[in-house]
């Protein structure tokens, strides 16, 4: 069916370290992966997206993997600060045309001063 | 930057009344999205729409549910009979519809937090 699994629940990092997420999709037919990130009680916020004629894609401290033959993806942020604590959520396109996405369970990150 | 917006921001409802839940899309967009998010949970899509029809529903997207674009500008969601467990954030989102395979941003609004007492 249509899944996307995230790992971890949970990441607690010092400032200036590195986080990385992941995540697995199920529908071999998804082509686009956004990354968004949801501070508490606000709107899921874009922030990075990768489509699935690309390997990676990187943007100033965030960068995004994708291995569409093992059908998984990451996140990476580096170089973390204390304002990029918040929930992150990864999703898939799934279906087809419509765009529907489906998001993974999310990532509570903290990063300590 | 343009925004897609939603009101009202908070709705207190008593179980089995009506609500419609209200939401402007960006202006140049074509496919319009509900998507609801329960306390601390994922965000769980709801219904898609493109060309003044649902282009896609979940399995919670039941009878109770409906969706209209009633002029050019809004994009509405009505839970008929509402029940303690549609208590959740409900957010509207919207995207360009260059091409097809559902391969571009989707932008969200604030949300409307939905509580059913």
């Amino acid at each position: 069916g249509e899944n996307v699994e995230q790992h971890p629940s949970t990441l607690s990092v010092q400032e200036g370290d590195s986080a990385v997420i992941k995540c697995t999709y199920s529908d071999s037919a998804s082509n686009y992966f956004p990354w968004y990130k949801q501070e508490l009680g606000k709107r899921p916020q874009l922030i990075i997206d990768i489509r699935s004629n690309v390997g990676e894609k990187k943007d100033q401290r965030i960068a995004v993997t994708l291995n569409k033959t093992a059908k998984h993806f990451s996140l990476h942020i580096t170089e973390t600060q204390p304002e990029d604590s918040a929930v992150y959520f990864c999703a898939a396109t799934v279906g087809g045309w419509t765009g529907k996405l489906i998001f993974g369970q999310g990532t509570t990150l903290q990063v300590k001063p | 930057e343009p925004e897609v917006t939603q009101t009202p921001s908070h709705q207190v409802t008593q179980m089995g009344q009506e609500v419609i839940l209200r939401c402007v899309p960006i202006s140049n967009h074509l496919y319009f999205y509900w998507y609801r998010q329960i306390l601390g949970q994922k965000v769980e899509f709801l219904v898609s729409f493109y060309n003044n029809e649902i282009s896609e529903k979940s399995e919670i997207f039941d009878d109770q549910f409906s969706v209209e674009r009633p002029d050019g500008s809004n994009f509405t969601l009505k839970i008929r009979s509402t029940k303690l467990e549609d208590s959740a954030m409900y957010f509207c989102a919207s995207r360009l519809g260059q091409g097809l395979g559902g391969n571009q941003p989707q932008h969200f609004g604030d949300g409307t937090r939905l509580s059913i007492l």
